[in-house]
């Protein structure tokens, strides 16, 4: 029931762009984005939606294949402070009372 | 500062003890949710309370227990402790319940 993150972990030079799938065997309702730094809580970033609904961060954009059940994340232009590791959450019925989380992507930004 | 605040930041205690959580939500927020992180793994989700009732439970163990108080707070008791529960446990609040969530800061337990 645990969603699949792929890659489990990425290095990058400051500028260049990342991509992170998150992965589901059922059906889901929504899809939600965490960036956890070092010791640090996990903050929100972005909410997708069974049937398109988005909500979420301007410099981070998601998609979510309701047919694939499948959610990546995209980040463009690489900054410093995208350093962290990256959840995502899913919750399989509207109003669902939890997310389960995939189990991280490490990303590392290099100047 | 996220608003949702948990006490105490760090504990450290011995084996077979018993110790409290504390977790005061955002303002407005009727969902509370606890989740533990033990090194370097992710998010295991262990329960859930909207408005006072319990809504989800996750893989908890019988040793670990919750309420959600009149004032929103909730408590995470933790008892007959052994090394294996030493970790990171992050208490989240959400508006809704397919709303977006926001992490306390997180208690970080050592069992010695």
């Amino acid at each position: 029931q645990q969603p699949v993150q792929s890659p489990q972990a990425v290095i990058l030079r400051e500028g260049e762009d990342a991509v992170i799938n998150c992965s589901s065997s059922k059906a889901l309702y929504s899809v939600h984005w965490y960036r956890q730094k070092h010791g640090e809580a996990p903050v929100f970033l972005m909410i997708l939606l069974k049937g398109g609904e988005q909500k979420g961060h301007d410099k981070i954009s998601a998609s979510f294949n309701e047919k694939k059940q499948q959610s990546s994340l995209y980040l463009t232009a690489s900054q410093l402070s995208y350093s962290g590791t990256y959840f995502c959450g899913t919750a399989r019925i509207q109003g669902a009372q939890k997310l389960v989380f995939g189990q991280g992507t490490r990303l590392t930004i290099n100047p | 500062d996220s608003g949702v605040t948990q006490t105490p930041k760090h504990l450290i205690t011995a084996t077979g003890q018993r110790v409290t959580l504390r977790c005061s939500p955002r303002s407005g927020d009727l969902s509370v949710y606890w989740y533990q992180q033990s090194l370097d793994q992710g998010l295991q989700f262990l329960i859930q309370y909207y408005n006072g009732e319990e809504r989800a439970k996750g893989n908890i163990l019988e040793r670990f227990s919750a309420q959600q108080f009149p004032d929103l707070h909730s408590e995470l008791n933790l008892s007959s402790l052994e090394l294996g529960d030493s970790a990171l446990y992050f208490c989240a609040s959400s508006v809704v319940q397919a709303g977006g969530y926001t992490f306390g800061s997180g208690t970080r337990l050592t069992v010695v």
